[in-house]
Formats: C-alpha cells, sequence, structure tokens
C-alpha cells in the first residue's frame, strides 16, 4: 500500500539520453530525498529537499538534479545519461516535524544505460 | 562524522529458528535515533522498528526486538520464530536528534542479507 509512487520501474536507454525520474508522495511530507543503490549494496544519499523550492546534494556526488516545486513532487533528471548511472534510485519522505519519523520509501526505479 | 557498521553481509537461518543481526556504530552525540529497514527482493523497503537513545528500554514489534547498548554504541536486532517471508536486505541506519541540517538526515548500514531456510 505504498504512498510514494516511482516511474518507471524499470528503464533501458542509450547513452546520452536525457531521463527523468518521477517520484510523488500523497502524505504531505515536507521532506524528500533521492537515494542511489547498486544491487545488494548500501544506499547514497544524492539529493534531498526540505521543502517546495528547498533542494540539496546529498552525501554521494552525482550529476543528476532534482526540483521541488510541489510539495508531493520530488523528480529527478539526467541530463545526459551514462553507463555509470547504471543503478536502482530509491525516492523516499518522510515527517519533517519529528526526528523519530521513519522514511517511506518508493518501490525503486532501475535503471540501466546501455 | 557518524558511522554505521553492520559486519555480516549475509546470514541464514532455519525456519521458526531466531537469528540476530548486529548492528554498531560511531558517534560522539547523545541524543539520536535508530532505525531497522527491511529490503525484501524487487519490493518497496520498509520500517521494521525503531529506537530512541534516551530510553533504555529495548523497542519489541511482535516478532522483532531490538538489544541496545548505548555506552557499546550496539544495536542488534533479534528475530523470533523466523519466516520465510522475513528473507530480505536489513539496513541499520542512525538519524542524529540535532536540530535543523543535513544531520538529520539518514545514515545507513552496508546491509545484511538474511536468508531463510525452510
Amino acid at each position: 500500500e505504498a504512498d510514494i509512487y516511482q516511474t518507471p520501474r524499470y528503464l533501458v536507454i542509450g547513452t546520452g539520453k536525457k531521463i527523468t525520474l518521477e517520484c510523488s508522495q500523497t502524505m504531505g511530507h515536507d521532506k524528500m530525498y533521492w537515494y542511489q543503490q547498486d544491487p545488494g549494496m548500501e544506499l547514497h544519499l544524492i539529493h534531498y529537499s526540505y521543502g517546495v523550492n528547498s533542494t540539496e546534494k546529498g552525501d554521494l556526488s552525482s550529476e543528476s538534479t532534482v526540483s521541488r516545486i510541489r510539495t508531493e513532487h520530488f523528480p529527478l533528471t539526467l541530463e545526459s545519461a551514462r553507463p555509470s548511472h547504471t543503478s536502482q534510485y530509491l525516492c523516499a519522505s518522510s515527517d519533517a516535524s519529528s526526528y523519530n519519523s521513519p522514511l517511506h520509501f518508493g518501490n525503486g526505479t532501475r535503471l540501466t544505460v546501455t | 562524522a557518524q558511522t554505521v557498521t553492520q559486519s555480516q553481509p549475509e546470514m541464514s537461518v532455519q525456519e521458526a529458528e531466531t537469528v540476530t543481526l548486529s548492528c554498531t556504530y560511531d558517534t560522539s552525540e547523545s541524543d539520536y535515533y535508530l532505525f531497522w529497514y527491511k529490503q525484501p527482493p524487487s519490493r518497496q523497503m520498509i520500517l521494521v522498528i525503531r529506537q530512541e537513545a534516551y530510553k533504555q528500554q529495548n523497542a519489541t514489534e511482535n516478532r522483532f526486538s531490538v538489544n541496545f547498548q548505548k555506552a557499546a554504541k550496539s544495536f542488534s536486532l533479534k528475530i523470533s520464530d523466523s519466516q520465510l517471508g522475513d528473507a530480505a536486505m536489513y539496513f541499520c541506519a542512525y538519524r542524529s536528534a540535532m536540530y535543523g541540517g543535513s544531520q538529520g538526515n539518514l545514515i545507513f548500514g552496508k546491509g545484511t542479507k538474511l536468508s531463510v531456510k525452510p
């Protein structure tokens, strides 16, 4: 019963293409995140947002960009995809009013760049 | 900077048995939160259990419980009566209670892959 939705679930695309990974949540959460995760590996934070018009870079450097024009929407864009971008991308959100509040994750987008 | 270490890349348990997953963390802070997340294969990551550092009592959620040792900076997860559906990657995570900035973001361990044998 996911309240946070990611599309597409799987994406195979050629080098040099521009792509946008979509993420939407219906919980009214202010904080949203993008994580990059290689198969069976740890999560690396690449972007986060405290709210509308707020975006910050995470711990792992990424060539992707994000935007937060609406509370519920936090898309991630790669202007020119490369094979090194092949990975799983997880979107998450949390209630900013409490540090005890957990992250809610989407199902992820598995990206393959050929 | 805080770090989270999960020293067991893989674990295996027999169905109906008990298994304990280890997690240690390093921090100079006294107030923080700890979490265990479960990521089944090709499925959504979900919260299993959470612990506030200021609480001495160990958190429990049905078959899942933690052993929180603040002085030792240890936060292990115990799964009792293991079920086939418990097979997943388990991630331990730390969050600072400091107000504002990136300190509020979760720091994840590398994960432990749990297999459950029928």
